[in-house]
């Protein structure tokens, strides 16, 4: 069965880096988009940028443009999700998703999650 | 960037009762409309894809309807375990842009 398993939580003072994975399996890694979706407390969800299994291409909200870069290892099966200069409403709970087939670009499979606490 | 906005954003309502969910795109979208669910602590679940399309697994109470700019997610009979916010998206155009949500309480 398709799984994504994220890294565990991260506390980051104000400026510091992150970078959070998801782990993929029980599907052809390369044959997928992976985006990352965040959540901060008590808030919707905000689409942050997707990466292209095929090709590792990748595309930004304008939101995070120049701090985020989307990266993937397939020889690992996995994701990962860099974000620089962080600062406090960066915090918020970090979630892979797998795109599904096709190209509706809506998503099927979800990680559990990552919360990143930035906080000095 | 595309808003989209829900409606409404919260309501109550008891076990049994037909419940719908509104979506309304800041223009045109085709049918590039997905539903999730999401329960408290827990990541979004896929409902409804391509407006009408019913996930695998997902029970028939769940329906979707609607094109270019007003969309719809129906309940048909809601269930305690539907007790949850429903978040509508859209993947017209990057960025891609989710709704505020509409948190669905019991009465």
């Amino acid at each position: 069965q398709v799984q994504l398993v994220q890294s565990g939580a991260e506390v980051k003072k104000p400026g510091a880096s992150v970078k959070v994975s998801c782990k993929a399996s029980g599907y052809t890694f390369r044959s997928y988009g992976i985006s990352w979706v965040r959540q901060a407390p008590g808030q919707g969800l905000e689409w942050m940028g997707w990466i292209s299994g095929h090709n590792g291409n990748s595309n930004y909200a304008q939101k995070v443009q120049g701090r985020i870069t989307l990266t993937m290892d397939t020889s690992t099966s996995t994701a990962y999700m860099e974000l620089r200069g962080l600062r406090s409403d960066d915090t918020a709970v970090y979630y892979c998703a797998r795109h599904g087939p096709g190209i509706l670009y809506y998503f099927d499979y979800w990680g559990q999650g990552t919360l990143v606490t930035v906080s000095s | 960037d595309i808003q989209m906005t829900q409606s409404p954003s919260s309501l109550s309502a008891s076990v049994g009762d037909r419940v719908i969910i509104g979506c309304r795109a800041s223009q045109s979208i085709s049918n590039y409309l997905t539903w999730y669910q999401q329960k408290p602590g827990k990541a979004p679940q896929l409902l409804i894809y391509a407006a009408s399309s019913l996930q695998s697994g997902v029970p028939s109470r769940f329906s979707g309807s609607g094109s270019g700019t007003d969309f719809t997610l129906t309940i048909s009979s809601l269930q305690p375990e539907d007790f949850a916010t429903y978040y509508c998206q859209q993947s017209y155009s990057l960025p891609w842009t989710f709704g505020q949500g509409t948190k669905v309480e019991i009465k």
